[in-house]
């Protein structure tokens, strides 16, 4: 069966702290793996699709990466309007989309 | 371009009722897909459909149903409500039926009595 796991669970950054986020996959075949992030009460917002080992994409003080069996997202100088819940989810040759359970992340000022 | 939009944005229930979720994908997208979030958990998926037809099922069961118009729009049935219902419904839309980018709505929060 397709598993995510996501770590830590919870996240509280000072300011311009930085750090990475994990996500660890076991997944039958991988056609892709996506990095979203959740405010509160709102749905899930996109951030990057990663396709193959190896492929890295950045957006702002965001970059994430992608090996055979986990995804990291770093985040570098957070402000707290990065807080959020980060979801990452992979897409399997099933045609099924698999969630982690997310971190939430606590920027404080 | 229009994104994603979900109707209603709250929905009150009672045990053993019937619901139905509404959706309208983003311009240009022909795949809807739906999922389950409880508070505090991952969303989890429900089915995904593609020119109106089912295009993939997590582990849902069969009182879990759903409709892809022509417009691509698309509906989420529920009967015989439980209690365990009660959570964040969300429909994602993308512009094929092959693990492209969705795009998420707001979300329907059910809570069921």
């Amino acid at each position: 069966e397709d598993q995510v796991t996501q770590s830590p669970e919870a996240l509280r950054l000072q300011e311009g702290e930085s750090s990475s986020l994990n996500c660890s996959y076991t997944v039958s075949g991988l056609r892709g793996l996506f990095w979203y992030r959740q405010d509160p009460g709102k749905g899930p917002e996109f951030l990057f699709t990663l396709y193959s080992a190896g492929e890295e994409k950045e957006k702002e003080r965001l970059k994430a990466t992608l090996t055979k069996k986990e995804s990291f997202l770093h985040i570098t100088a957070p402000k707290p309007e990065d807080s959020a819940t980060y979801l990452c989810a992979v897409f399997n040759y099933g045609q099924n989309f698999v969630f982690g359970p997310g971190t939430r992340l606590s920027v404080l000022p | 371009e229009t994104g994603v939009t979900q109707s209603p944005t709250h929905l009150i229930k009672t045990r053993g009722q019937q619901v139905t979720l509404r959706c309208s994908s983003q311009s240009g997208h022909n795949t809807v897909s739906w999922y389950q979030q409880a508070l505090g958990q991952g969303p989890q998926f429900i089915f995904q459909y593609y020119r109106e037809e089912e295009n993939g099922r997590g582990n849902f069961p069969p009182r879990f149903s759903g409709l892809q118009f022509p417009n691509y729009s698309s509906e989420l049935n529920v009967n015989a409500l439980e209690l365990d219902d009660s959570a964040l419904y969300l429909c994602a839309s993308s512009s094929t039926g092959e693990g492209e980018t969705q795009y998420f709505g707001p979300g329907t929060r059910l809570l069921v009595l």
